[in-house]
C-alpha cells in the first residue's frame, strides 16, 4: 500500500463547476500536506500548505485535511480552463530539525471544458 | 527571484551512454532534492543535499547514479551506462530550510533512453 494514496482519474468538468481532488495517507506522522498542480511537461508548482486538520482557503481553492480519517481533499471553484491540469497531493512526516522528502500521490488528472 | 532552473529540459539518448543533468535552485536556499517522476505517478525521492553535502540517497539510486552540489550552489545527476527503465522526468526542488518546509520545483528533465 502506497503511503499517500490519490485517484488518477481523469476527471473531466464543465467551466464553472466546483471540483473535488481527494487523497488518503496511512502514516500518522505526516503533519503536513500540501497540492501542487502539474501542468504537462512542466514541474509540480506549490498551491496549497496546510497544517493540521481543518480548512486554509486561497481565492478559489481551498484545502481541508481531516487527521481523525486520514483524508485531504482540495476544492476549486468557479473552475476555469486554465485549471486543467494533474493535481498532486504530498506530506511528510513531522522531523524536529531536519530535512523532508516529500511523499507524493500518483496525481489526479483534472480537465475543464469550456 | 528566478525560480529553479534545470538543463537540459530535454535529453535522448542511447542506452549504455551517460548523462548529467543540472540544477540551479533558487539563490540562498541551501536544501536541495533530486526527484524523479514516471508517467501517470507522483515524484518520487532520489537524494537530498544540505548546502553541499548529501545526506540522504533513495534506494532508487542505483550505484549507476551520482550526485553532486560542490560549494552548496548548483547542483549535479550523473546517470552512467544508462538503461531504458531510466527514463523519466528528473526533479530538482530546493527550499529555503528555515521553519516552513516549502520546496520550489524546477521545469524538469525529461530523459528518453532508446
Amino acid at each position: 500500500q502506497k503511503e499517500v494514496e490519490q485517484d488518477p482519474g481523469p476527471l473531466s468538468v464543465p467551466e464553472g463547476a466546483i471540483v473535488s481532488l481527494n487523497c488518503t495517507y496511512s502514516n500518522s506522522a505526516f503533519q503536513y500536506f500540501m497540492w501542487y498542480r502539474q501542468y504537462s511537461r512542466k514541474g509540480p508548482e506549490l498551491l496549497m500548505y496546510t497544517y493540521s486538520s481543518g480548512n486554509k482557503e486561497d481565492g478559489r481553492f481551498t484545502a481541508q485535511v481531516d487527521k481523525s480519517s486520514k483524508y485531504i481533499s482540495l476544492f476549486i471553484r468557479d473552475s476555469q480552463p486554465s485549471d486543467s491540469a494533474t493535481y498532486l497531493c504530498a506530506s511528510y512526516p513531522l522531523r524536529s530539525g531536519g530535512y523532508n522528502k516529500l511523499i507524493f500521490g500518483a496525481g489526479t488528472r483534472l480537465a475543464v471544458h469550456p | 527571484d528566478t525560480g529553479v532552473s534545470q538543463d537540459p529540459r530535454h535529453k535522448i539518448t542511447k542506452r549504455g551512454q551517460n548523462v548529467t543533468f543540472r540544477c540551479d535552485p533558487i539563490s540562498e536556499h541551501n536544501r536541495l532534492y533530486w526527484y524523479r517522476q514516471t508517467l501517470g505517478q507522483g515524484p518520487e525521492f532520489l537524494t537530498y543535499f544540505q548546502n553541499e553535502a548529501q545526506l540522504e540517497k533513495s534506494r532508487l539510486l542505483s550505484d549507476r547514479f551520482s550526485a553532486e552540489r560542490p560549494k552548496g550552489s548548483f547542483s549535479t545527476l550523473e546517470i552512467q551506462r544508462t538503461e531504458q527503465g531510466d527514463s523519466a522526468m528528473y526533479l530538482c526542488a530546493s527550499s529555503p530550510g528555515q521553519g516552513k518546509e516549502t520546496q520550489y520545483f524546477g521545469p524538469g528533465t525529461r530523459l528518453l533512453v532508446l
